[in-house]
This record gives C-alpha cells, structure tokens and sequence, in this order.
C-alpha cells in the first residue's frame, strides 16, 4: 500500500489557538487530498476535498474559513483549524488519492485535537 | 451525507469463530473497499473489489463484490485477538473520486 505520514498525531492546543495539521504521501503524487473528520464510535465524515494547486472544495456545513486547507504540492497538504474551539476536538484524517490510483485510497494515521 | 448501511454494528465473539459483515446500497458502487481501523488509528485498506461478483482473499479475510452492484461482504476466518478493531465499508461510484462509508462494525474478542 501507499505510504502516508500525517502529523502531529496528537495535539492539543487552547481555545483561540491555530494548529496545523501536515499530510505527507512519500511514495506517490496526490493530485488530491481528501480530509475527514471522525468523532468517537462515528464513521468518517468528509469535509473537503482539494486537488494540487487548487482551491479546496468544502463540504456542506463546513466552514472554510475555519479549517484551512493548502495543496500547495503534490505530496504535502495542510489542514490549519483557525481559532480553535472545544467543539473543534475531534480525530482528523488525510487520505491523499493519485491520479493513476484513484481506485484505491489510503489514509494518514490520523490527528487527534482537544482543544481546552 | 450518503451512507452505506453497514451490518452489524457491533459483534462480540470468541476467539476461533468466523466473522461476517456486510454494507448494501441504494445506488450502483463501481468499488468496494473494506478497511479496519484501530484505536486512535487511521484506517488500513484490507480488500479492494472492482468487478461484480469479484471474490478477493487477503490471509484470513475474504470480501465479495455483490452481483447487483450494491452490496459487499467481509468475512473474517478462525478469528484471533488482533483482528479486535472496527471495520468499515467504502463504495465508489463510476467517475467519483469521493468515497462513501459505512457506518461501521465494531469487533470485539473474547479470549
């Protein structure tokens, strides 16, 4: 399988901070990169999705302007939650899909934020 | 969003027996994907299916793509500790890049 590394794996950071999160694909180019947001015992939610050297397209109900999110490159993507809240606390993940291996898809290990 | 219907959701067994689980769909998936998921983890591809009827094998596990197109199921045999985790399928339809989930089957193993 691909070979993502996304960090940090753990963070927490207080109310009204910034934090960001990185995604790596090392073996491969991500033309794009999808984020997710999973809350505990839940299936993973998407909330965005960006392809390389483009903006990010967002999913209904998340705000843009709150979870920023950069494709600069084909094997880094950034997820920055901008002035972090309590209810921002959740499990966060990368999965990065190469344009010839868009029938597979692998994921990042996963970012855990509490905020406090 | 669109979800899967994903059963059971939960499963508690002992250890050696097997395993099933199945999501099913309104709509026509060209892709199945299952995957497992530990705590605190991101989810590991264990199966992928591409063709209708695709019966695929990975050790232990074994996954079916459904003649209609819109059901998969997995089956675990002789099940052992480590397979303990939440299993979750994806569906992928013709010409989509997004994926759609299951809600998930959480296994649990008694020793």
């Amino acid at each position: 399988g691909a070979v993502v590394s996304q960090h940090p794996s753990r963070v927490i950071c207080k109310s009204g901070t910034s934090v960001k999160i990185e995604c790596r694909s090392l073996d491969f180019q991500a033309t794009t990169m999808f984020w997710y947001r999973q809350f505990p015992k839940q299936s993973l939610m998407l909330m965005a999705t960006s392809n390389e050297g483009s903006k990010a397209t967002y999913e209904q109900g998340v705000e843009k302007d709150k979870f920023l999110i950069n494709h600069a490159s084909l094997t880094l993507s950034t997820l920055t939650v901008t002035s972090a809240h309590p209810e921002d606390s959740s499990f966060y993940i990368c999965s990065p899909i190469s344009g010839d291996r868009v029938t597979e898809a692998f994921f990042g290990q996963g970012t855990r934020l509490t905020v406090v | 969003g669109q979800q899967l219907n994903q059963s059971p959701q939960s499963m508690f067994i002992q250890e050696g027996e097997d395993v099933s689980m199945n999501c099913t769909s309104s709509s026509i998936f060209n892709t199945w994907l299952w995957y497992k998921q530990d705590p605190g983890e991101g989810p590991v591809l264990l199966i992928a299916l591409y063709k209708a009827g695709e019966l695929t094998s990975n050790g232990r596990l074994t996954a079916q793509f459904g003649i209609t197109r819109k059901d998969s199921f997995l089956n675990i045999s002789a099940s052992i500790p480590s397979d303990v985790g939440i299993y979750f399928c994806a569906g992928r339809s013709r010409g989509a890049q997004k994926l759609v989930f299951g809600q998930g089957t959480r296994l649990t193993i008694n020793p």
